[in-house]
């Protein structure tokens, strides 16, 4: 596609459940990211996925946050039983290849509201 | 990753030029610096990036101090569009470092008509 899609763009559930939120990154784009902003925040780094090497998880917030990279494209973050806290839009971003030189494409987020 | 500092809220009059200021004291020697913005309801998008030189694009301008612990984005004449979130990172050069890219709060531009 032409850019980075992701889906739902808006997520309504309740306390408890589980959630899948969807990245489609752009093409040929090895690195893709998950950020996670809360209303009036910067973005908080989630995990980063890189070809085929282990993903970085550092910045996932409990054990209830997971993300998958299928096949080096579609990317899924899941939430288990959510909580109101969680509640924030999520990015997605990929780029070119690994290094600093390439920018980075974010998506449109996807609002999540936890009631 | 090196922390960056910015003020979090500036105005600007509608066809000035903006000037939007980001500390970057401990950065290293390669770590670029990469300017994006946010309008609301988006997702980031990125504007410009350097290392050590100034540098020019279609979007706006970046000013680095020759010690290269601040920096300069240039919006030569501001419209209304560029209402927005300005987000200064650094990031290491290194492919096997860190690629994570660590957005502070940024600082909300306004334009003022």
């Amino acid at each position: 596609g032409a850019g980075v899609s992701q889906s739902p763009s808006n997520k309504v559930t309740e306390k408890g459940k589980d959630v899948e939120l969807r990245c489609d990154p752009i093409s040929g784009h090895t690195a893709l990211y998950w950020y996670r902003q809360s209303l009036g925040q910067g973005l908080e780094f989630l995990i980063y996925f890189q070809g085929n090497s282990a993903p970085d998880k550092s910045g996932l917030p409990s054990d209830r946050f997971s993300a998958e990279r299928t096949g080096g494209s579609v990317s899924t973050l899941t939430i288990q039983r959510t909580q109101q806290e969680d509640s924030a839009v999520y990015l997605c971003a990929s780029r070119r290849q690994q290094g600093t030189n390439e920018k980075l494409f974010f998506g449109s987020g996807t609002q999540l509201s936890v009631l | 990753d090196a922390k960056t500092t910015q003020p979090p809220s500036m105005d600007c009059a509608e066809g000035r030029a903006a000037n939007l200021p980001c500390n970057h004291s401990t950065i290293s020697g390669n770590e670029y610096v990469y300017w994006y913005r946010q309008i609301h309801s988006q997702g980031p998008q990125y504007i410009i990036h350097g290392l050590k030189n100034n540098e020019t694009n279609e979007m706006a301008s970046l000013i680095i101090t020759e010690d290269r612990k601040s920096s300069t984005l240039i919006l030569p004449h501001a419209t209304l569009r560029d209402t927005a979130v300005y987000y200064c990172i650094v990031s290491p050069a290194s492919n096997f470092g860190n690629e994570k890219l660590t957005f502070g709060t940024g600082t909300r531009l306004t334009i003022i008509p």
